[in-house]
């Protein structure tokens, strides 16, 4: 079966790191991505990794580990507007079809 | 218009109604999607259309029929909808073999089935 599993709700204070992790178990495995969704808003694209290692774009990076099955999204100098749901998507086979975790909801306070 | 717009945005609609979904890409992208988003769920996606051909149907009911008359729109036609069918349907489009084939999202259409 397809399993992503993603705590459902964090909170951090602004200017500080958080990290948003995310395990999966699926059936196969062709890509991993963040997206960020905003209340009442679409999923935006954030990151994607295919490969074992760290992809750094801005204030965010995206870490993989295919033989743990383990994804983190890292999130520096915590802003207010970072406060929004952060999705974990599993490519299980093919170029079309991802599986979503249920999201992680991030509360940044001031 | 950029981006992937959908229309309506809130629907609101009777149990034996009939109506329409409309999604419509301007990014040149050749695969469309239909996903369901309900509270405390998972994105669960329901079809794919690749190259304007439908490859994934993803045991959804059949009151749901989806329509892609050209890689640039997407419809998804509802009849006799249940209230659980309530939720925001996204729609989303991506290259079918780019280098991360990320999907891009439309906005969403808020439907209340009562």
């Amino acid at each position: 079966g397809q399993n992503i599993d993603q705590p459902t709700e964090m909170t951090a204070t602004e200017g500080a790191i958080v990290q948003i992790n995310c395990t999966y178990q699926t059936s196969g495995f062709n890509g991993l991505f963040w997206y960020q969704q905003h209340a009442g808003e679409a999923p935006t694209f954030l990151s994607y990794n295919v490969l074992d290692g760290l992809e750094e774009k801005g204030r965010f990076s995206s870490f993989l580990s295919r033989s743990k099955g383990y994804s983190y999204l890292l999130l520096k100098e915590l802003q207010m507007k970072d406060s929004a749901s952060y999705l974990c998507a599993v490519r299980s086979t093919g170029f079309q079809k991802l599986v979503f975790g249920t999201g992680t909801r991030l509360l940044v306070s001031p | 218009e950029t981006g992937v717009t959908q229309t309506p945005r809130h629907l609101v609609m009777g149990m034996t109604n009939k109506k329409s979904l409309k999604c419509e890409q301007h990014l040149g992208h050749n695969a469309m999607y239909w996903y369901k988003q309900s509270a405390k769920k998972p994105l669960e996606l329901m079809f794919v259309y690749s190259l304007e051909e439908r490859v994934e149907n993803n045991s959804v009911p059949s009151r749901f029929s989806p329509e892609c008359p050209n890689s640039s729109h997407l419809f998804l036609h509802l009849h006799t909808l249940q209230p659980e069918d309530s939720a925001l349907y996204l729609c989303a489009s991506s290259h079918v073999r780019g280098a991360e084939g990320e999907q891009y999202f439309g906005p969403g259409t808020r439907l209340t089935v009562t």
